[in-house]
């Protein structure tokens, strides 16, 4: 199946550092998500994009709909310990009948060291 | 409330066990899926159901089979497990549309282990 590229695949960085994270496709997708999983527990949304080139805001975190409509990314400014975890970007392209759901880069492994 | 909930948590269970997982959403959400995560933590969508009728159904083996008694509950139900469907199965449910508003929740998973 389809699957996006995401990297980097992980960092390392120190705590008050900015972040970021980017996600391609070989296709177009009307929606971009991200996502942070903790560790034992599910995906927890942190953005939703639903415009090409669109950029919205949410808190430290900022994300941005390429104008392609096949990538985008997400930063984090000032990085804080509860920042760690895994970032997955993931697309969706729903057009208004047959196949939905969504198609998951292979996450981003973020590790703050104080 | 927890607005995608999954039961159980954890399940380990021995080797050609049948077991089912069930997972229920508050959000009036008219669609809902399951997706597998691996060891590798790669995030793959199984099934999908819109207003209990299947729209998806990924290349899975037919020992799973999912049920939706109703557009709020999807459950998950596998026969015969083998040592490979150890992983994280994740509920999630959203609204089918083409605008704004089309995010997808996702429950806190359930941790298969089959021994």
């Amino acid at each position: 199946g389809q699957q996006l590229n995401q990297s980097p695949q992980s960092m390392f960085i120190q705590e008050g550092e900015d972040v970021s994270m980017n996600c391609t496709s070989s296709s177009i997708f009307n929606t971009w998500l991200w996502y942070k999983q903790d560790p034992g527990e599910g995906p927890v949304l942190l953005i939703a994009l639903y415009k090409a080139g669109e950029l919205t805001s949410n808190g430290r975190l900022t994300a941005q709909f390429g104008i392609t409509r096949k990538d985008s990314f997400l930063n984090i400014s000032a990085s804080i310990p509860s920042d760690v975890g895994i970032y997955f970007c993931a697309g969706r392209m729903y057009s208004g009948g047959g196949a939905d759901g969504l198609t998951f880069g292979k996450g981003t492994h973020l590790i703050i060291q104080p | 409330d927890t607005a995608v909930s999954q039961t159980p948590k954890y399940l380990v269970t021995q080797m050609g066990n049948d077991k089912s997982i069930k997972c229920e959403q508050n959000l009036g959400h008219d669609t809902m899926y399951w997706y597998k995560q691996d060891s590798k933590k790669f995030l793959k969508i199984m099934f999908s159901y819109n207003n209990k009728e299947l729209i998806i159904n990924e290349t899975v083996p037919n020992r799973f089979s999912p049920k939706s008694p109703d557009k709020a509950h999807l459950n998950l139900h596998i026969n015969s497990l083998e040592l490979g469907d150890s992983a994280v199965y994740f509920c999630a449910s959203s609204r089918l549309t083409t605008g704004t508003g089309n995010t997808i929740y996702f429950g806190e998973g359930s941790w298969l282990t089959v021994v």
